[in-house]
């Protein structure tokens, strides 16, 4: 089974303080995806990444970056020099293919970041 | 048009009622899906439908029903709801093949069961 462990609930930070969301999985096929999904006040999840298991390079998009390690089975998120606007609920995401896409959704972090 | 559409954005319900929730993606994906997100649970994956073609169903009571009339449509008809059936329903896309790709989501349905 698979199993997806945000283990930081909430995180309050000062805009322009660096934040690592974690996230840890638990899965015993080879070949899996991780993904990232940040939800705003409005509702709508809104895609952010997706690494695949045999990818391990780390990635960095603007003020994003993502560390994933296979040995720690860890796929964290950093935001760097915070904005209020990253202020939002994000999810990290387990996907195996078995058929169907079934994504299975961590608990969330839900991120404030105070002026 | 955005991405994947849902309506009514909010629904209000008696238990008796019956009532329809409508999702239409305009992304040419083949597989929508169906979940649910309640305050103090994770997001709760329903149903899956490939190419219109239902392949999951995760153990979701009878009173919910889905319907995926095409591969840009997909409806969940509600019947004798419960109070804790309150939640926010999202709906999702993606290309199926050949890969697992990202999923994309609407903006969901804030249904309250009174």
């Amino acid at each position: 089974a698979q199993k997806v462990t945000q283990a930081q609930t909430e995180i309050s930070v000062v805009e322009k303080e660096d934040v690592t969301l974690d996230c840890v999985y638990e899965t015993r096929d080879t070949t899996y995806y991780l993904f990232w999904y940040k939800q705003p006040p409005s509702g709508e999840l809104v895609f952010l990444i997706r690494r695949n298991s045999f990818d391990e390079q780390n990635e960095i998009s603007g003020r994003y970056s993502w560390n994933f390690q296979k040995s720690t089975s860890s796929f964290n998120f950093t935001i760097t020099a915070s904005q209020v606007v990253d202020s939002a609920v994000y999810f990290c995401a387990l996907s195996v293919f078995q058929g169907a896409q079934k994504l299975v959704f961590g608990q969330g972090t839900r991120l404030t970041i105070n002026p | 048009e955005t991405g994947v559409t849902q309506t009514p954005r909010h629904l209000v319900m008696g238990m008796t009622n019956k009532k329809s929730l409508k999702c239409e993606q305009h992304l040419g994906h083949n597989a929508m899906y169906w979940y649910k997100q309640s305050a103090k649970k994770p997001l709760e994956l329903m149903f899956v439908y490939n190419f219109k073609e239902q392949t999951e169903n995760n153990s979701v009571p009878s009173r919910f029903s889905p319907e995926c009339p095409n591969s840009s449509h997909l409806f969940l008809h509600l019947h004798t709801l419960q109070p804790e059936d309150s939640a926010l329903y999202l709906c999702a896309s993606s290309q199926r093949e050949p890969v697992v790709n990202e999923q994309f989501f609407g903006p969901g349905t804030r249904l309250t069961v009174l």
